[in-house]
């Protein structure tokens, strides 16, 4: 009940096309919802984050869908630049008392030009 | 504002010895975590400490790993002995407070057991 599916494994996109990565979760009580950005070498960084109250957040390029009748979230990179090439992890975890984060098995985008 | 710092950035050690991961994390953030990320996997917590309590080690296979916050500042992850299968990068975090979903992540530290 505390996992969190993530897909594709992997991914290459030209450059100015749309990236979009997509993660399903099974427990209800998950109620914070990131999307982790990591270069080789660098621990992961945040790059966008979403709670179930609302149903899309955009910051910039980046825009996360949230579904949560279906449990679903996704991650959408518009205009994708050979810069956003990186692995990319969704996560959930509980805030509050047990903030634990539990991370989908991540996927490898590339951005070609 | 300085980032959540860890050393050694490399290790490479034989099975069975034992190895020790340091984490100073992000002034006066309470709740520090370490992931252990192995290759080509999402990072999985394996202890959590609000200050110098530990909230949650489930996950943390406590017959080899122990984790120490003594004065609920930095922190130090010890594996003894080491096995093959503990080869991966371990992750500290730290986050304002355990109320707090954004976690803040270091650069990590690469262990290779052979």
């Amino acid at each position: 009940q505390q996992q969190v599916k993530q897909s594709p494994q992997s991914l290459i996109v030209q450059k100015g096309g749309i990236s979009i990565i997509n993660c399903a979760y099974e427990n209800t009580a998950f109620d914070y919802f990131p999307w982790y950005q990591q270069f080789p070498g660098k621990g992961p960084a945040l790059l966008i984050a979403i709670r179930p109250d609302v149903s899309e957040k955009k910051e910039g390029r980046f825009t996360i869908s949230f579904n949560k009748s279906a449990k679903q979230f996704s991650l959408h990179i518009m205009d994708s630049q050979p810069g956003d090439s990186a692995t990319y992890f969704c996560a959930a975890s509980m805030t509050g008392t047990a903030s634990k984060l539990t991370f989908g098995t991540g996927t490898r985008l590339q951005v070609t030009l | 504002e300085a980032g959540v710092a860890q050393s050694p950035r490399y290790k490479i050690i034989e099975k069975r010895q034992s190895v020790a991961f340091w984490c100073n994390p992000i002034s006066g953030h309470a709740t520090l975590y370490w992931y252990q990320q192995i290759l080509g996997q999402g990072p999985k917590l394996l202890i959590q400490f609000q200050n110098n309590g530990v909230v949650d080690d489930s996950q943390l296979p406590k017959d080899r790993f122990s984790a120490e916050r003594l004065k609920g500042v930095d922190s130090t992850l010890k594996i003894q002995p080491a096995k093959l299968e503990d080869s991966a990068v371990y992750l500290c975090a730290s986050s304002v407070d355990r109320s707090s979903g954004t976690q803040y992540f270091g650069p990590g530290t690469r262990l290779l057991v052979l």
